[in-house]
């Protein structure tokens, strides 16, 4: 089974709404990471946070952490039709020495 | 600095053959990681190396497939005898260190007729 899971599955907004997508986990983790992935390509790192911490930004995202519930959130805000592409959030639970758990992703599709 | 390297980018194979997968990781890093993917679905870890070493290999079939990460040169995903559902897209990444982000390549789409 996946440590994460992603939700939702698939999302689909206008040039300039924000985007938020969710992330569920199992068990303990050392930090949770965003990656995003544009068709056929390789994952690019967005961001990392730290089990010890509960919000982190760079420029257009906003990513939350709360353990207490297992989840984290990816927000992208003023969305832009590049930002189209798979996000996918991953974990590394201390038992899993260091590789990381990938969920199923989300499809965010931006329209112009 | 070049990123991570994969090849080939693509490769077909017909059933019965051997497909060899090379990664080559980013200057300065020694950790290296396989992950296969299907048709969107996420990634699915395979095996974790060091220099020399395998670190772990909870993710890989235990028939058919191996991994190395020599000395010198890239590392090595091997698939000896691939049937249908081998065709995935692999993808190879490799960190500085221990919980660290990875750089992914940009992946082997093997097609196995």
């Amino acid at each position: 089974s996946q440590q994460g899971e992603e939700d939702p599955q698939a999302l689909s907004i206008q040039e300039g709404e924000n985007a938020t997508m969710n992330c569920s986990y199992k068990t303990s983790i050392n930090n949770l990471q965003w990656y995003r992935q544009n068709s056929g390509r390789g994952l690019v790192h967005l961001i990392l946070i730290r089990s010890n911490e509960r919000e982190k930004h760079s420029g257009r995202l906003r990513v939350t952490l709360d353990t207490s519930k297992k989840s984290s959130s990816l927000l992208i805000t003023a969305s832009r039709a590049a930002d189209t592409a798979s996000y996918f959030c991953a974990t590394d639970p201390p038992s899993a020495g260091n590789m990381l758990t990938f969920g199923g992703g989300t499809r965010l599709m931006v329209k112009p | 600095n070049a990123g991570v390297m994969q090849n080939p980018r693509h490769l077909v194979r017909r059933r019965g053959q051997e497909a060899r997968l090379r990664c080559s990781p980013m200057k300065g890093h020694s950790h290296v990681y396989w992950y296969r993917q299907l048709p969107e679905e996420g990634l699915k870890f395979m095996v974790y190396l060091q220099k020399e070493n395998i670190i772990d290999e909870s993710g890989m079939p235990k028939e058919r497939f191996s991994a190395e990460f020599p000395k010198e040169g890239p590392s090595i995903l091997r698939i000896q005898q691939v049937v249908r559902g081998d065709s995935a897209a692999y993808f190879c990444a490799s960190s500085e260190g221990t919980n660290e982000k990875l750089f992914f390549g940009s992946g082997t789409q093997l097609s196995v007729l």
